[in-house]
C-alpha cells in the first residue's frame, strides 16, 4: 500500500519568511500528486496538481516540485502571510483514490 | 449550488444509533468519493461511485458502513450501530469525469463531523 509521509508535522514562522513543506511516498508508480489546503472546520481546497510527467507547478506564491524516482515532493511558499495559516495535505494518486499524508499544520505569525 | 454540499455539518450520536450523512455533489459530476478523516490524520478513502454504480467499496471499515447513490447525484453514507471509533469527519468529493485515473482536481465538501458518545 502507498504510504505518504509529511514533514514537519507542525511549523510556526514569522510573516514574510519563505518556507518548504516536504512530502514523501513509498511507491513511485503514481499518476499525479496534489497539494491541498485545509482550514479548521472546512473541506479541502486543491492548490496544485503535478502530473507524473511534470517536475513542478506554480500558482502565485506557491511552487510545488515532484521527484517521482526518489518519491519526494516539496511545496514552497514564498513571502508567507498570516492568511496562509492552515493545514497542508499532500495526496498521491496511484489509481482513482487519493492516498493522503497526515498534513503539516502551518502557523504564520504577524 | 456552486460547490459540494454536505449535511448535517455536525452529528452527535449515542453509541449504537444509526446515522445517515448526505452529500450533494456539484451538478453533473459523474464521480463521487467518500473519505473518513480522524482527528490529526489525513483523509482515508472509503468508497467510490461512478454515476449510480458503486465501483469500489474496499475502504469501508466494516459491514456497518453502507453507501448509496441511487439516481447518480445525491449520495448517502449510512453507519449502523455506531461505535466510538466511528467518530471522525466524513468528507465527500466529486469530479466531472468518469475516466480514472485522471488529472482532474477533486472538489471537496466541508464534511460532516460525527461524534459518537
Amino acid at each position: 500500500k502507498q504510504e505518504v509521509t509529511q514533514i514537519p508535522a507542525a511549523l510556526s514562522v514569522p510573516e514574510g519568511e519563505n518556507l518548504v513543506l516536504n512530502c514523501s511516498f513509498t511507491d513511485s508508480a503514481i499518476y499525479n500528486l496534489q497539494w491541498f489546503r485545509q482550514d479548521p472546520g472546512k473541506g479541502l481546497t486543491s492548490l496544485l496538481l503535478i502530473q507524473s510527467s511534470q517536475r513542478e507547478q506554480t500558482s502565485g506564491r506557491l511552487n510545488a516540485s515532484l521527484d517521482k524516482s526518489s518519491g519526494r515532493s516539496t511545496l514552497y511558499i514564498a513571502a508567507s502571510q498570516p492568511g496562509d495559516s492552515a493545514t497542508y495535505l499532500c495526496a498521491v494518486n496511484s489509481g482513482y483514490a487519493l492516498n493522503f499524508g497526515k498534513g503539516t499544520s502551518l502557523l504564520v505569525t504577524p | 449550488g456552486a460547490g459540494v454540499s454536505q449535511s448535517p455539518r455536525y452529528k452527535v450520536a449515542k453509541r449504537g444509533q444509526d446515522v445517515a450523512l448526505r452529500c450533494d455533489p456539484i451538478s453533473g459530476h459523474v464521480s463521487l468519493f467518500w473519505y473518513q478523516q480522524a482527528l490529526g490524520q489525513g483523509p482515508e478513502f472509503l468508497t467510490y461511485f461512478q454515476n449510480e454504480a458503486q465501483l469500489d467499496k474496499s475502504g469501508l471499515p466494516s459491514d456497518r458502513f453502507f453507501a448509496e447513490r441511487p439516481e447518480g447525484s445525491v449520495s448517502t453514507l449510512k453507519i449502523q450501530r455506531t461505535q466510538q471509533e466511528d467518530s471522525a469527519v466524513y468528507l465527500c468529493a466529486s469530479s466531472p469525469s468518469s475516466s480514472r485515473p485522471t488529472n482532474e482536481k477533486l472538489f471537496f465538501g466541508s464534511g460532516t463531523q460525527l461524534s459518537v458518545l
